[in-house]
């Protein structure tokens, strides 16, 4: 009964490059949520989504982000251009219709 | 929108003591409080979550209370061990629309001394 998995682990981009975040919910469940942890912070929302839908978006920046949750395959957080501020911890939810999350073990991100 | 205070932002006990971490929230339509135990380096573990038609809600040394007149709601841990040591977020979620995302407080890193 594998949980919620999260590739890679750990993440090194230089500024400019892209990042790609990937997630696979729980079985069963077909609802994901990605967060955000910035150092000695707490877990801060970016979107929401099910299958081939965005539901929520209100906590993602407005450029240079975007999130996927296709028919097949794992949900993409995509990071393009990044900057230095984009380093972060970056975890997905996973919920069976709108209950309780669980989360993955996240992607920690580094922008050199 | 939702804020979500908690407090304190560390608390050391000894062994066998119990400890208790509080939050406040903004939102009265909140309706569900969950609670995190994050260990370094990995991600949030679900402790223990209450919905609001609930005062109280125990498992094993672990129990919530939540007090919706007054918008706060706490964690209280009996018979600390040092495995309990991590740091503790609570959250709350208001359904909006179908989403019920979560909104935390800052952290609380607790450290149980043998």
């Amino acid at each position: 009964n594998a949980g919620v998995m999260q590739n890679p682990r750990h993440l090194v981009r230089r500024r400019g490059q892209e990042a790609r975040l990937r997630c696979s919910p729980m079985k069963g469940h077909s609802h994901v949520y990605w967060y955000r942890q910035l150092p000695e912070e707490g877990l801060k929302f970016m979107v929401y989504l099910q299958k081939e839908n965005i539901i929520d978006e209100s906590g993602m920046p407005k450029e240079r982000f975007s999130a996927e949750f296709p028919k097949e395959g794992p949900s993409i957080l995509r990071i393009q251009q990044v900057v230095r501020g984009d380093s972060a911890a970056y975890f997905c939810a996973s919920s069976e219709i709108t209950d309780t999350q669980y989360f993955g073990p996240g992607t920690r991100l580094t922008v050199l | 929108g939702e804020n979500v205070e908690q407090h304190p932002s560390t608390l050391s006990v000894q062994e066998g003591d119990s400890a208790v971490i509080k939050c406040t929230y903004s939102d009265s339509a909140s309706n569900y409080f969950p609670w995190y135990k994050q260990e370094l380096g990995k991600g949030p573990q679900l402790i223990i979550d209450i919905r609001s038609n609930v005062g109280e809600k125990k498992d094993q040394r672990i129990a919530v209370t939540l007090n919706k007149t007054a918008k706060h709601f706490s964690l209280h841990i009996t018979e600390t061990q040092p495995e309990d040591s991590a740091v503790y977020f609570c959250a709350a979620a208001t359904a909006q629309g179908g989403s019920e995302k979560l909104v935390f407080g800052k952290g609380t890193k607790l450290t149980v001394n043998p």
